[in-house]
């Protein structure tokens, strides 16, 4: 399966936006990027996904290299509730009983600073 | 809104004991799934199910069974728990294509002593 990389931690002003990045240089033609954030002591809530395109939604903008080597998520002002771990997920559109089978890496916490 | 709820937010269960961690859907979702997560190594799916009495293992089934008997809920079973599966247990659930979006409940705190 096709990994991703992440940092561990970043950090950001509230107000401020936030740019976080994720490597995923084996990636398939066909897999689709998923984001997902967990905050603290919840389970985790979708944020965002795309294939080949930039993507907006009313949580975050998702921009994918050319390559497809790598993408950011970003959020355009940070409040306090944004903080939160962040994973980057490649999702295999391989069809059949593979559907949502996602595999999670360890993510970036988020941290917002006042 | 969408709803995945889990029985328990914390369950504490003695060794040998079996175990039912119950997850139930209001979205008629097809597909359901448990993970288990733990500090260091992330979510890790247990099993999965993508229909009524049907179930397929992920990455870590050893020591865990599951039960489907009807669409909206998906039961996790640790026969006889042991103190390596003390963890927080997630259950979600999706509707099939590809712009797949897993639901989570909030998950379930298991200590086994």
């Amino acid at each position: 399966d096709a990994k991703t990389t992440q940092p561990n931690s970043m950090e950001s002003n509230e107000e401020e936006p936030v740019h976080l990045p994720c490597n995923h240089s084996t990636i398939s033609g066909t897999d689709y990027i998923h984001w997902y954030r967990q905050l603290p002591s919840q389970g985790p809530e979708y944020v965002i996904h795309g294939l080949t395109s930039n993507v907006n939604n009313r949580m975050a903008s998702l921009a994918i290299a050319e390559d497809r080597k790598s993408s950011t998520l970003i959020l355009h002002r940070a409040t306090l509730r944004d903080a939160a771990v962040y994973y980057c997920i490649l999702r295999p559109n391989a069809g059949g009983t593979s559907y949502g089978k996602l595999t999670f890496g360890q993510g970036t916490i988020l941290t917002v600073h006042p | 809104d969408v709803k995945v709820t889990q029985s328990s937010r914390y369950l504490v269960k003695r060794t040998g004991e079996k175990v039912f961690l119950e997850c139930v859907q209001d979205m008629d979702h097809e597909n359901m799934f448990w993970y288990r997560q733990d500090p260091g190594l992330g979510l890790r799916l247990i099993y999965f199910s993508y229909d009524v009495k049907m179930k397929e293992k992920g990455d870590i089934p050893e020591g865990y069974s599951v039960s489907r008997e009807k669409k909206e809920r998906f039961s996790l079973i640790l026969e006889s728990a042991s103190t390596n599966q003390t963890s927080m247990y997630l259950c979600a659930s999706s509707f099939p294509g590809s712009g797949e979006k897993l639901f989570f409940g909030s998950g379930t705190q298991l200590s086994v002593l």
